[in-house]
Parts: structure tokens; C-alpha cells; sequence
């Protein structure tokens, strides 16, 4: 049983350019959430996406969207990125509000 | 004020030793804890929650809560060199709050 996997593993973007980050849930799992978590620091929340809605949302800019496809996989989206944005990315996926199993992330360096 | 705040670290022990980690929390409404283990270059992983206050205890790692003083610890017993991992302590149910994580080495 494949876990939650993520994809690019890395890249590396230039400021102002915009990426797009992809997560396949845990089989059985119907809600994608995705974090944030900068070198040193814990994940932060971004959003979560259950029947392709966002369902919460975090502490960050419009610049951040996301969508849940039909298949429950997700996309993360950052527009006009800043070097600030380089972080791990980490997508979560859970079965309504049972225990979150994370991907292991997507390593985004803006140049 | 950070809704978890989790002391910084790093922490090195030597193999076999009692290692105690600790948060604090600000909001007292919270019920669900959770702590997670994250090693290097890889997602963070659930290791123990507890609900409401208490002690829970799975093998070697007993977690706590204390709400009286919005205190969460973990305690590590006989720690081993594949304990060492960045920690995460967290609470909520849908969408989580996480500390800063603390690190640990078990030195062989």
C-alpha cells in the first residue's frame, strides 16, 4: 500500500516564477492538507482541501492556492515566488479526522 | 504568542539515557496532542497522541499532558541511536499546530 507520495522531490525556482507542487494521498484517504515548514522550524498549515473544497486555511497569502482533484490527489500552487518561500513542502492526507500521514515532501530553493 | 512553543534544542545524550522533551500550549480549549518523529530528509511521522490530560505509554516513550499548567512531555526510555530524529510536538485535529521540533542525538 503506497503511502502519501509527492512530487518533484526538489527544484529550484527564481524569484517572481511560479510552481506547482503535486500530492497522491494514502489509499482511502479523501482530505489533502498541505504544510509549510522552513529549515529549523516546525510544519505550518497552509490548507486543507475534502471534496475538492478548501476546507481551512492557514496564515498565508493569496499567492498560495491549492485544488483536489476528483481521484483526491491535490496541487499545491505558489505564485510570485519570493525567496522566503523556500521551504519543504509537505502534504498530509487523512480519511476525515483520523491520523495524518505525511509525504516525505517537496524541496523548494528560490534563487 | 505562538499557539505551541517547544524548546529548541539540540539535545545530545549518551545511549540508554532518559531524555525528556517539552511544549507548552496557550490555548486551554485544546484536547488533542500529538508528538512526531521526523527524520532527516524525510515527512513527519505520528508517534504517540493523548486526549485531555494524562499519561500514555507505548514501549519505551510514555507521553503527558498537563493541563493545569498546558504542559505536554515525552519521555524517551533507554534511548537508542535510531531514537535520534528531529520531534515535533503538536495539537488539534484537522488542521495541526506545530512546535519548533527539538532535535536529538543518541550517542552510541
Amino acid at each position: 500500500d503506497a503511502g502519501v507520495t509527492q512530487s518533484p522531490t526538489h527544484l529550484i525556482k527564481t524569484r517572481g516564477q511560479q510552481v506547482t507542487l503535486r500530492c497522491s494521498p494514502k489509499s482511502g484517504h479523501d482530505t489533502v492538507s498541505w504544510y509549510q515548514q522552513a529549515l529549523g522550524q516546525g510544519p505550518q498549515f497552509i490548507f486543507q482541501y475534502y471534496e475538492e473544497e478548501e476546507r481551512q486555511r492557514g496564515n498565508f497569502p493569496d499567492r498560495f492556492s491549492g485544488h483536489q482533484f476528483p481521484n483526491y490527489s491535490s496541487e499545491l500552487n505558489v505564485n510570485a515566488l519570493l525567496l522566503g518561500d523556500s521551504a519543504l513542502y509537505l502534504c498530509a492526507s487523512t480519511f476525515r479526522a483520523g491520523e495524518l500521514f505525511f509525504g516525505e515532501g517537496s524541496r523548494l530553493t528560490v534563487l | 504568542q505562538k499557539e505551541v512553543e517547544q524548546d529548541p534544542g539540540p539535545l545530545s545524550v549518551p545511549e540508554g539515557a532518559i531524555v525528556s522533551l517539552n511544549c507548552t500550549y496557550s490555548n486551554s480549549a485544546f484536547q488533542y496532542f500529538m508528538w512526531y518523529r521526523q527524520y532527516s530528509r524525510k515527512g513527519p511521522e505520528l508517534l504517540m497522541y493523548t486526549y485531555s490530560s494524562g499519561n500514555k505509554e507505548d514501549g519505551r516513550f510514555t507521553a503527558q499532558v498537563d493541563k493545569s499548567s498546558k504542559y505536554i512531555s515525552l519521555f524517551i526510555r533507554d534511548s537508542q541511536p535510531s531514537d535520534s530524529a528531529t520531534y515535533l510536538c503538536s495539537r488539534g485535529a484537522n488542521n495541526l499546530f506545530f512546535g519548533t521540533g527539538t532535535r536529538l542525538t543518541v550517542i552510541p
